[in-house]
């Protein structure tokens, strides 16, 4: 039984390119969470999904971000015109009701 | 405004001895606590919970305890073992299906 998947686990971008980061929930799990951690701090929640339903968006920046559930396929957080502050730990959870984490995918922004 | 608070960055324990780790959180509408464990390069490992309407959960040498009126909760880890170092992350929800509000964690170092 895979756990949460996500690819790819590191990510390197110029400054104005897009990143694209997926998420592979664990089989039977229908929530999917997004996680940024910026050095030093906490994960700070951005966003929830379920299929093709985005339920909570509050913490996702107005933007540049978007996400995405669709009803085949892996979640997808992408990153347009992306800047150097975006340079982070990106976790993606999955829930039935407690959530359990992927490995994250660490993007750098040059 | 922080709502979830992990007021020590760091401790450091003798192997055998016990590890308290403390969060204290300002929302009251949590209902739902989690410690998770997080080992560099990885992701969060979730560790124990405790739901509100208890004030303590026991899992192995994992203990939480919750004082709602305080608004604080502590992790012990009893004996600690050296494997136990890792970061420790306090998180809380508002509800079952909610998104976690975590706090900035504490480095636990337990030494041989």
């Amino acid at each position: 039984n895979a756990g949460v998947m996500q690819n790819p686990r590191h990510l390197v971008r110029r400054r104005g390119q897009e990143a694209r980061l997926r998420c592979s929930p664990m089989k039977g799990h229908s929530h999917v969470y997004w996680y940024r951690q910026l050095p030093e701090e906490g994960l700070k929640f951005m966003v929830y999904l379920q299929k093709e339903n985005i339920i909570d968006e509050s913490g996702m920046p107005k933007e540049r971000f978007s996400a995405e559930f669709p009803k085949e396929g892996p979640s997808i957080l992408r990153i347009q015109q992306v800047v150097r502050g975006d340079s982070a730990a990106y976790f993606c959870a999955s829930a039935r009701d407690t959530q359990y984490f992927g490995p994250g995918t660490r993007l750098t922004v040059l | 405004d922080q709502q979830v608070k992990q007021n020590s960055p760091s401790l450091s324990v003798q192997e055998g001895r016990i590890s308290i780790l403390n969060c204290d959180y300002t929302n009251s509408m949590f209902d739902y606590f989690l410690w998770y464990k997080k080992y560099p390069a990885e992701g969060p490992t979730f560790l124990i919970s405790i739901s509100s309407i208890k004030d303590k959960n026991e899992d192995g040498r994992f203990t939480v305890f919750l004082n709602k009126s305080a608004k604080h909760l502590s992790l012990h880890i009893v004996p600690s073992q050296p494997g136990d170092s890792a970061v420790y992350f306090c998180a809380a929800r508002e509800d079952n299906a909610g998104k976690s509000t975590f706090g900035d964690g504490t480095t636990l170092t337990v030494k041989p």
